[in-house]
């Protein structure tokens, strides 16, 4: 069966230091592979996807970046942190090749806190 | 551009009682429509989706949900609520010939009181 990792599940982190969250996935090849931020009392916002080894994808401009140097492996970074970068973050993957109507399984987050 | 709307933050129900979470959304043209819940401290796990076919989707936890094509709504329904419902869910759109991202809606957190 397929299973999603993602780590840490919760930091604290000064501003101005960098940041690299990671996710990783098992039991399928080639997925498709999102990052989102859910920040406090607000729904989630899409921030980079993949469809493959080195596509990213970005939805909104920010001060973080994303990349994938393995088929099941989404790094989510930063090279200074800013306050308004605190949220949960959640990994997801989804089948690729497929229809549209796939569903996303979502990893247990990252809750990050920039102080 | 795609866009969902859940126009309730909180949605505070009685236990046994029936339950409705909305949504709306704007595509440009037909949608594949979700519902996701997610638990205190967790990610978010699938509920029920929409493809194509009969407007009333069941999906997990007796959830079900009914598209409406003409109001542009995807509306979360239980015939009787639970303690253990209560969770923050989201609704979430996707453009049939669109980019593959998925659209979130800003949640609703729903109580169930004993």
């Amino acid at each position: 069966s397929q299973t999603i990792h993602q780590w840490p599940a919760t930091l604290v982190q000064p501003v101005g230091s960098p940041l690299s969250l990671e996710c990783t996935v098992e039991g399928t090849s080639n997925p498709n592979l999102y990052w989102y931020r859910q920040a406090a009392g607000r729904g989630l916002q899409l921030l980079f996807y993949s469809v493959g080894i080195g596509q990213i994808s970005s939805e909104v401009p920010q001060n973080l970046s994303a990349s994938r140097p393995q088929d099941r492996q989404f790094i989510l970074s930063s090279k200074k942190l800013l306050l308004s970068d605190s949220g949960f973050y959640l990994c997801a993957w989804s089948v690729v090749g497929g229809t549209k109507n796939e569903k996303l399984f979502f990893g247990s987050g990252t809750q990050l806190s920039v102080l | 551009a795609q866009s969902v709307a859940q126009p309730e933050d909180q949605v505070n129900v009685a236990e046994g009682n029936p339950l409705t979470v909305k949504c709306t959304y704007s595509v440009s043209g037909n949608p594949y429509l979700f519902w996701y819940v997610q638990y205190p401290n967790r990610g978010l796990q699938f509920l029920l989706k929409y493809i194509t076919g009969d407007n009333l989707v069941k999906g997990s936890y007796g959830f079900e949900a009914e598209f409406n094509k003409s109001q542009t709504s995807f509306h979360l329904k239980k015939p009787s609520a639970l303690v253990s419902d209560s969770a923050l869910y989201f609704c979430a759109v996707r453009d049939r010939t669109g980019a593959n991202n998925l659209f979130f809606g800003t949640g609703t957190r729903l109580t169930v009181i004993p």
